[in-house]
């Protein structure tokens, strides 16, 4: 079964640090790319970030909110994305969801998430 | 302020059609293929479109997207109640090197 399951949301203080993980299973690792997403309480979706595939060299792509801040890396031995946030604001309150792009029989469309984890929440807050 | 413009809200009757716009630019919508995913009330969003208008397995053709210039729409016919969610377009942005959601668009089914 193809999974993604996210962890490592928590309460933070503005301007504190947090690393959210994403471990996935059932596809192999390295030939896809993973977005994170994310959703403030009551509100729309939110583009974060990309890793690409290990034929792109895993490179990155960040929304202009979260540039300088965060930062995407892999872990293929471990099946793992990792989100490190610094410098965490009020805003960037949300439930973070890690996606997968939708693979047609090995034809990729990169920004069609088809898979998503379950969400892992971050609150920032005093 | 997103860059795709969706409607907040579209409402029509059981059985009934209904359509959602939306509205981009020619670095996103104008250059790249745009996906629809429905998000049914506190459950995670789901695809429902993709490349234009293309269905993922076991996606209804109730659910059809078009796209035409600048613009994209997401059509529902024979409405159901269970399909009361929210709705989101989103594409790549060549100008931001960024994917861009539209505000989302609240159906409502009466």
């Amino acid at each position: 079964e193809v999974q993604l399951v996210e962890s490592g949301g928590d309460l933070v203080q503005p301007g504190g640090s947090l690393r959210l993980s994403c471990v996935v299973s059932g596809f192999t690792f390295s030939d896809h790319y993973i977005d994170w997403v994310r959703q403030a309480p009551g509100k729309g979706l939110e583009w974060v970030g990309r890793s690409r595939n290990k034929a792109k060299s895993y490179s990155t792509d960040y929304a202009a909110s979260v540039k300088g801040r965060f930062t995407l890396s892999r872990d293929d031995s471990k099946n793992s994305l990792y989100l490190q946030m610094n410098s965490l604001k009020t805003e960037d309150t949300a439930v973070y969801y890690c996606v997968r792009e939708y693979d047609s029989s090995g034809h990729y469309y990169h920004d069609a998430f088809e898979i998503w984890g379950q969400g892992t929440m971050v609150t920032v807050s005093s | 302020q997103s860059v795709l413009t969706q409607p907040p809200s579209v409402s029509a009757a059981p059985g009934q059609k209904v359509t959602i716009s939306c509205s981009g630019s020619s670095s996103n919508i104008g250059k790249d293929y745009v996906s629809w995913f429905q998000q049914l009330p506190g459950t995670v969003p789901k695809l429902l479109i993709y490349d234009n208008n293309k269905r993922p397995s076991g996606i209804p053709d109730r659910f059809s997207g078009s796209k035409s210039g600048t613009s994209a729409t997401l059509g529902i016919t024979g409405l159901q109640t269970g399909d009361e969610a929210d709705y989101y377009c989103g594409v790549w942005d060549s100008s931001l090197t960024a994917v861009v959601f539209g505000g989302g668009t609240k159906l409502t089914v009466l």
